[in-house]
């Protein structure tokens, strides 16, 4: 069965820095998507980045972008110039191929002004 | 931009009472999911919905939980004889492919609907 480990409960940045948050996953599969979604104290699930297994170009949107290394089966996000707004639960996610999606315990990010 | 809307925002029962839980996927969408969120945990993935009839479901989506597309816009939730742990916050999602086939592959979430069971 797939897994998503998140490794740290809580990380905290100061505002304008960049920060990096850490995703784990185990896979038998060869083809697959990873997410990372943004959950803000309004519990709303936020896609913020979405990652295809077979492509070796690591995405970007914005200030967010991901380094994925299929081999090692890592997943992280990065977030530069860290806003206010960006303080939430991060979860990073799963797809398989039966279109479920499994997710990781999350991290809180905090940002300090 | 099209969104998932679900109602209500947070609704409160008691044990042994049923409730449905109400969502409108994006419009274009053919695939429909149930996770939801027991506070302080993760999310954990409920049921899927293709052509009304359920694709996959997790060991959580007991004889208790149901799914139904009534029209053509909403897909519902229904929970017979809720249980104290069942509260949770439930999210409705909708994709319009599935994984491999094309379209954007992305799962969107709605804002979720807060059950509080008493």
């Amino acid at each position: 069965a797939q897994t998503v480990t998140q490794s740290q409960p809580e990380m905290s940045v100061q505002e304008a820095e960049t920060v990096t948050l850490s995703c784990t996953y185990d896979t038998s599969e060869s083809d697959y998507y990873l997410f990372w979604y943004k959950q803000p104290p309004s519990r709303q699930m936020i896609l913020v980045i979405r990652q295809e297994a077979y492509k070796q170009q690591n995405a970007t949107e914005n200030r967010f972008s991901v380094n994925f290394q299929k081999a090692a089966k890592s997943f992280s996000l990065k977030i530069s110039d860290s806003q206010l707004g960006d303080a939430a639960m991060y979860f990073c996610a799963y797809r398989s191929g039966d279109d479920k999606i499994i997710f990781g315990k999350g991290t809180r990010l905090h940002i300090l002004p | 931009e099209p969104e998932v809307t679900q109602t209500p925002s947070h609704q409160v029962t008691q044990m042994g009472q049923e409730v449905i839980l109400r969502c409108v996927p994006i419009s274009n969408h053919l695939y429909f999911y149930w996770y939801r969120q027991i506070l302080g945990q993760k999310v954990e993935f409920l049921v899927s919905f293709y052509n009304n009839e359920i694709s996959e479901k997790s060991e959580i989506f007991d004889d208790q939980f149901s799914v139904e597309r009534p029209d053509g816009s909403n897909f519902t939730l229904k929970i017979r004889s809720t249980k104290l742990e069942d509260s949770a916050m439930y999210f409705c999602a909708s994709s319009d492919r599935l994984a491999g086939v094309g379209g954007t592959d992305t799962q969107y979430f709605g804002p979720g609907t807060r059950l509080t069971v008493l």
